[in-house]
């Protein structure tokens, strides 16, 4: 069956430590995004992708990296200079175009420890 | 920019009773389009319904209900006879298209109406 997988489901870091979470999709989606929730934030674009080898900060980005070396991948760096780190983090795809809605991942929730 | 502004936080019910979920919107894009997400505990968001600016016929989908306003740029979420397995986060989204063009289109999201449907 085709979805995004998110690894790993649990994540604790310790503090000063970059970390990376994994997302691979395999429905041939050409834009991947990575959100951030909190409670009571909702969800807050971090970056995302359109094309291979491209991707464009979203709105708060600082702290995080990406990189989209292929189309089915889009891992998301968690940084040192991330401040507040703890947090649920959703991976989402979704075919190049007007009108689509986005499939998600299961998730990551990382604490910082 | 865009907005999508989910008014109520938290919303408890007792099983069978109807709820509405309120949406509206901002964006100054004539074609858009909204979304609805549930997050159950599980975390994972599930998609439930797509609606274009130009359909602003209301959709049945069982207990589900959607009443698109464009006048009034809201897009509220019924559901009916609310059943405790309706426990969950609901989120409103807006795609439109990114302003520095190209084909992307980012959703925004409201910030979530928790649902707890109690027996």
């Amino acid at each position: 069956d085709g979805g995004i997988t998110q690894s790993p489901k649990y994540l604790f870091r310790k503090e000063g430590q970059n970390v990376t979470l994994s997302c691979e999709q395999n429905l041939n989606h050409d834009a991947m995004y990575w959100y951030r929730q909190d409670p009571g934030q909702g969800l807050r674009l971090i970056y995302y992708s359109q094309i291979v080898n491209d991707f464009q900060k979203g709105d708060i980005a600082e702290g995080y990296s990406v990189s989209r070396e292929k189309k089915e991948s889009f891992p998301l760096t968690v940084t040192s200079a991330q401040k507040n780190p703890t947090a649920f983090y959703l991976c989402a795809s979704r075919p190049r175009g007007r009108g689509y809605g986005y499939t998600f991942g299961s998730g990551t929730r990382l604490t910082v420890v | 920019a865009q907005k999508v502004t989910q008014a109520q936080t938290e919303i408890s019910v007792v099983e069978k009773e109807d709820v509405t979920l309120d949406c509206v919107y901002e964006t100054r894009d004539t074609t858009y389009y909204l979304f609805w997400y549930k997050q159950p505990p599980s975390g994972e968001l599930v998609f439930l319904i797509r609606r274009n600016s130009f359909d602003e016929q209301n959709e049945i989908s069982g207990r589900y209900s959607w009443n698109f306003q464009k006048s009034t740029s809201s897009f509220n979420f019924t559901i009916t006879a609310s059943q405790v397995v309706d426990s969950a986060v609901y989120f409103c989204a807006l795609s439109e298209a990114s302003r520095s063009g190209g084909s992307n289109y980012k959703l925004t999201f409201g910030k979530g109406t928790l649902l707890t449907v109690n027996p």
